[in-house]
């Protein structure tokens, strides 16, 4: 059965702290790892990672795949409120279009 | 990326009834994606809807709890049928972008079934 999982499941930080979420993928067929953060009822779309191993960046977020070891790290550094949300990782099969979510990490940071 | 809108936004449903969510992306797209999540749970795919055909239901999801269709290249629909308080939750739909493997959500549908 396919299956993402992410830890922590919820994490509590203060503004100007740099945060790691991990999240690990058993994926029939991987293809590629979607990074979202969701506030309110939409996922926002962050990175999508590949088996190459590149590291996408986007201002202070950063997200690299660990290919050997089947699993992404979503990187924020200096946290502001803002980034307070959910953030949800899914893996994608090679064939078909399906997203596998994991449960998601839930940050809070606080002022 | 597309730029997708859903309604209604949020309703309040009575057990037995039944909701028609509309998805609407301003660019012609293959494919359509619906999901739910649940109070608390992560994001569940229903169902993929390509356009002229039936669409293709996850396992769990049936075609008369959850019936799809889907017109034309920019537009589709998911009912929630004969609604009971297990069905409140948030419906999203999505699509993929210009990218390969991206995939872009709507704003969602929350749905309270009382």
């Amino acid at each position: 059965e396919d299956k993402v999982v992410q830890s922590p499941l919820s994490l509590v930080v203060h503004e100007g702290d740099t945060v790691t979420l991990n999240c690990s993928y058993e994926v029939t067929n991987f293809r590629s790892l979607l990074w979202y953060k969701q506030e309110k009822k939409a996922p926002t779309f962050l990175f999508m990672l590949t088996s190459s191993g590149i590291e996408k960046k986007s201002g202070r977020l950063s997200s690299i795949l660990d290919k050997k070891e089947l699993s992404s790290i979503l990187n924020i550094t200096a946290t502001q409120t803002g980034d307070s949300a959910i953030y949800l990782c899914a893996g994608r099969m090679e064939y078909g279009n399906k997203l596998v979510f994991g449960a998601g990490t839930i940050l809070r940071v606080k002022s | 990326s597309a730029v997708i809108s859903q309604k209604p936004s949020r309703d309040i449903c009575q057990r037995g009834t039944s909701l028609t969510i509309q998805c609407q992306v301003d660019s012609q797209v293959t494919m359509m994606f619906w999901y739910r999540q649940q109070p608390g749970q992560s994001l569940t795919l229903i169902a993929t809807a390509n356009q002229g055909s039936e669409a293709t239901y996850e396992s769990g999801f049936v075609i008369d709890k959850f019936p799809i269709s889907r017109p034309n290249l920019t537009f589709s629909t998911l009912t929630v049928s004969n609604m009971s308080p297990e069905d409140s939750s948030i419906y999203l739909c999505s699509v993929d972008g210009w990218v390969r493997d991206e995939q872009f959500f709507g704003p969602g549908t929350r749905l309270t079934v009382l």
